[in-house]
């Protein structure tokens, strides 16, 4: 069964600090990897994405992500954590149907 | 601009009601899909539609229902037999077939009262 998983709920980092935000997936086949931002109240921002090629993604806002096939992982990561960065944040792998699945959302929180 | 639009941005049903929420796109895109989002659970698909006239139950169908009568349009109601309907849904289209991801809209937050 195709699945995402982000194993942290919550991140704390100090402002300025490089941050990581951990996905692993689950899927038969070559895989579709997405980044997802959502603020307070609001609908999910698209990052970044994986579809094939070089295995460093860069997408908005600074962020980049680094797909690696054999540990089945796609870490968001960003060298410099800013305070708008606080927000939640998705990971989700394209299924068979051509739905996006989604993991359960890691909570970022950076201080100042 | 192009994009997806729901509406009300708040909802509130009393019990035994059910209330339709609004999606619409402007986007020519062919797919959408509605989410409901709960507090630690993500996302999950409730419903949706590869093309107009067509739609596809996802994992928690159960009390929704949806139509696709027109390509721009995905309403979804929840009925009276969803015994938990309090949550934030979330609608989003995509062009079908091409793995570029979706469009958000801004969710609609329901609430039994």
């Amino acid at each position: 069964a195709q699945s995402v998983a982000q194993p942290e709920d919550q991140v704390n980092v100090a402002e300025g600090n490089p941050l990581t935000v951990k996905c692993t997936y689950s899927v038969s086949g070559n895989p579709y990897l997405f980044w997802y931002v959502q603020y307070p109240n609001r609908g999910l921002q698209f990052l970044l994405k994986y579809i094939t090629g070089d295995n460093l993604v860069k997408g908005s806002y600074g962020f980049e992500a680094e797909f690696n096939k054999s540990q089945t992982s796609f870490h968001l990561k960003k060298p410099s954590a800013l305070v708008s960065d606080s927000a939640l944040y998705f990971c989700a792998v394209r299924g068979s149907q051509g739905n996006l699945i989604f993991g359960k959302g890691t909570k970022l929180s950076v201080k100042p | 601009d192009g994009g997806i639009t729901q509406s009300p941005k708040y909802l509130f049903r009393k019990e035994g009601q059910n209330v339709t929420l609004s999606c619409e796109q402007n986007l020519n895109h062919d797919a959408m899909y509605w989410y409901r989002q709960d507090p630690g659970q993500g996302l999950r698909l409730i419903y949706y539609s590869q093309i107009v006239n067509d739609f596809q139950k996802g994992d928690i169908a159960e009390g929704y229902s949806v139509s696709r009568e027109k390509k721009e349009s995905f309403p979804l109601t929840v009925t009276s037999a969803q015994k938990n309907p309090t949550a934030f849904y979330l609608c989003a289209s995509s062009i079908e077939g091409r793995p570029l991801g979706y469009t958000f809209g801004s969710g609609t937050r329901l609430t039994v009262v």
